[in-house]
């Protein structure tokens, strides 16, 4: 069974940086592109960032480029979404999503996790 | 960027219905967009993807159709369960962007 948990959210003053983890199981990895999606409080879903399956290609959202840095660790199974610099406007649940290639979609998703940026 | 633009935003209907959700893109791609369903506090579910192709395990009253800037989605004969937010996504190019949303209530 494919399972995606994600972990590391929490309260954050602006301009401070948490670490976002998802944590996989149930599928081969590192044969996977993989990404981070964001919902803010009442909005739509936001694409922020994916990873290639190899960790040679990553993109980003514009408005986080510069402050929020994606990678993996295929041996740990792992996908992290370093955040820095956060802004209220950050404020969301995350959520893991296992694909992102082009052409491709999210076939499964993590439960989310929630970050609030505020002082 | 392609932006995604799902109508209605909203749509109140009764168990058994049909209802059509489309989604128009702001350029030409080709069929790369997928739909989720999402429930209050719940992860979004993928129920569509290329356009037309039901993900395993979803129900056949799920369709899509569509293809350059023109999408839908229909839901036929409606089930209580089906009442929940609908999101078009493209992955033709990044950014990837996902419609507003179209909620879908019990009337």
């Amino acid at each position: 069974e494919v399972q995606l948990v994600e972990s590391g959210g929490g309260l954050v003053q602006p301009g401070g940086s948490l670490r976002l983890s998802c944590a996989a199981s149930g599928f081969t990895f590192s044969t996977y592109w993989m990404t981070w999606v964001r919902q803010g409080p009442g909005k739509a879903m936001e694409w922020v960032a994916t990873i290639k399956f190899d960790g040679s290609e990553k993109q980003y959202k514009d408005s986080v480029k510069g402050r929020f840095t994606i990678s993996r660790d295929n041996a740990r199974n792992s996908l992290f979404l370093q955040m820095n610099i956060l802004r209220t406007e950050d404020t969301a649940v995350f959520y893991c999503a296992r694909g992102g290639a082009y052409s491709d979609r999210h076939d499964y998703w993590g439960q989310g996790t929630l970050v609030t940026v505020s002082s | 960027d392609v932006q995604l633009t799902q109508s209605p935003s909203s749509l109140s209907a009764s168990v058994g219905d049909s209802v059509t959700i489309t989604c128009r893109a702001s350029q030409t791609f080709n069929i790369y967009l997928n739909w989720y369903q999402q429930k209050p506090g719940k992860a979004p579910k993928s129920l569509i993807y290329a356009a037309s192709n039901l993900e395993s395990g979803v129900p056949s009253r799920f369709s899509g159709s569509g293809s350059g800037t023109l999408f839908t989605l229909t839901i036929s004969s409606l089930q209580p369960e089906d009442f929940a937010t609908y999101y078009c996504q493209q992955t033709y190019s990044f950014p990837y962007t996902f419609g507003q949303g179209t909620k879908l209530e019990l009337k």
